[in-house]
């Protein structure tokens, strides 16, 4: 069973606050995760690939916890340009590994 | 850049009308996918495919087929369209890749779909 369950949001926060998203993930022989973002009306994209050592890509940064199953999203200095749906990702191992499953979505808005 | 184009941004067709929905990717890549996207149900995988004629179900196929005769396109097709099938389809294509963590699907702009 491939299932991945987001916070439900939304979000609402002040420009320059701190955020963080949290996923979890029902398949411990998963292999690689990412978080996706999707603006409003347009397609999803790629934001970060989410390292077993935990990555940082400027105010974003990303954790994994394979023993619990969890990933994690933190948003530092929150921008405007930052509201958007952010998407938990993962890719399962085994047959059909070239599918993703996307989670349902948590949504931001950052507030002036 | 890698583009993906999906013929139509939005798409309006009665009941029982046969449906073609067109996907275009430039980057030559093995794996195409549809996807459709509704409020609250997320990103659900229909159909994918790994080559040419290739093709695998998804989570959702019924109701749907594809087509896929050349490397750059993946057509989605509804035989007998109904309203169930109102939603926002997405386009995706990958290449084949070794290392796991740098795998990535590119989403086309999507075509919202609305069956009357």
């Amino acid at each position: 069973r491939k299932e991945v369950e987001q916070d439900p949001g939304p979000f609402n926060v002040p420009e320059g606050a701190t955020v963080a998203f949290n996923c979890t993930y029902s398949n411990s022989a998963s292999q690689s995760f990412f978080w996706y973002r999707q603006d409003c009306r347009k397609e999803p994209k790629l934001l970060m690939s989410v390292y077993s050592s935990g990555n940082e890509d400027g105010r974003f940064t990303a954790q994994l916890n394979r023993a619990s199953q969890y990933i994690s999203l933190l948003i530092r200095d929150s921008k405007l340009s930052d509201s958007a749906t952010y998407l938990c990702v993962v890719r399962f191992s085994g047959a059909g590994s070239y599918q993703l499953t996307f989670g349902k979505g948590t949504k931001l808005s950052v507030i002036p | 850049d890698v583009k993906v184009t999906q013929s139509s941004r939005y798409l309006v067709k009665r009941t029982g009308e046969k449906v073609f929905l067109e996907c275009v990717q430039d980057m030559d890549h093995e794996n195409m996918f549809w996807y459709r996207q509704d409020p609250g149900l997320g990103l659900r995988l229909i159909y994918f495919s790994y080559d040419v004629k290739m093709k695998e179900k998804g989570d959702i196929p019924e109701g749907y087929s594809v087509s896929r005769e050349k490397k750059e396109r993946f057509s989605l097709i509804l035989e007998s369209a109904s309203t169930n099938q109102t939603s926002m389809y997405l386009c995706a294509s990958s290449p084949p890749t070794q290392v796991p963590s740098s795998y990535e699907q590119y989403f086309g702009p999507g075509t919202r779909l609305t069956v009357t």
